[in-house]
């Protein structure tokens, strides 16, 4: 079946720093897998934060993007300076291509901000 | 998008008994997913609902124990059938819109059985 590997959590970053976020994917019945980043604040539900659906295409939002790499099976997620507000945890998904599907996650990777 | 609640977000209950959880999204939907979280996991897919046809149920996951409805386009029941400590995890529903590939989640339903 299809599975997704990232980061184990918790990770400490300290503001202004940068993070990365690992993420690889294996999907067996899948040629092009739908690929996401969902994000769940403190207290609130479960967000899409970002998502690319075309390999080698990158997404970008809240100043995290990831890249679509088919070749390394990767989606990793990076930020170039943390700040307090993105405490959370966050998830890296995938579906199938071409039309609204169940999602196959990660086990999420807790992000804790610290001062530098 | 859609937007999905669920009700209830939270509940206790006794092990042996059961409990419903319900899913209205606001605008219809063909397909409803319903996960299951344990604490600090992963979410797993436990089954899709479409309407007007039975539950599809992923493997480790039975109609027996989780029964799912889906009477209409916009809502979707899980039941959690002789509840047991085991069970005790968050519960969301998902769907997406027309047009979009990613899902919408609602708030999700925390479940204790004691």
């Amino acid at each position: 079946g299809d599975s997704v590997t990232q980061t184990e959590g918790p990770v400490t970053v300290s503001e202004s720093e940068s993070l990365i976020i690992n993420c690889t994917y294996s999907a067996t019945s899948i040629a092009y897998p739908n690929l996401f980043w969902y994000v769940r604040y403190p207290g609130e539900g479960l967000q899409l934060l970002l998502k690319v659906i075309t390999a080698g295409q990158k997404g970008s939002s809240r100043g995290f993007e990831a890249t679509y790499n088919k070749e390394t099976t990767s989606f990793h997620l990076q930020k170039a300076s943390v700040q307090e507000s993105d405490s959370a945890v966050y998830y890296c998904a995938l579906g199938e291509t071409g039309f609204a599907s169940a999602l196959t996650f990660g086990s999420g990777t807790k992000v804790i901000p610290c001062l530098p | 998008s859609v937007l999905l609640y669920q009700k209830p977000n939270r509940d206790i209950c006794q092990s042996g008994t059961s409990l419903k959880i319900q899913c209205v999204a606001d605008s219809q939907v063909v397909s409803m997913f319903w996960y299951q979280q344990f604490q600090e996991q992963s979410l797993m897919l436990m089954a899709t609902a479409n309407e007007g046809s039975e539950a599809t149920y992923e493997s480790g996951f039975t109609k027996d124990k989780f029964p799912i409805s889906r009477p209409n386009l916009t809502f979707s029941t899980l039941t959690v059938n002789n509840a047991r400590p085991g069970d005790s995890s968050i519960y969301f529903c998902s769907s997406s819109g027309t047009g979009y590939a990613e899902q919408f989640f609602g708030p999700g339903t925390r479940l204790t059985v004691l």
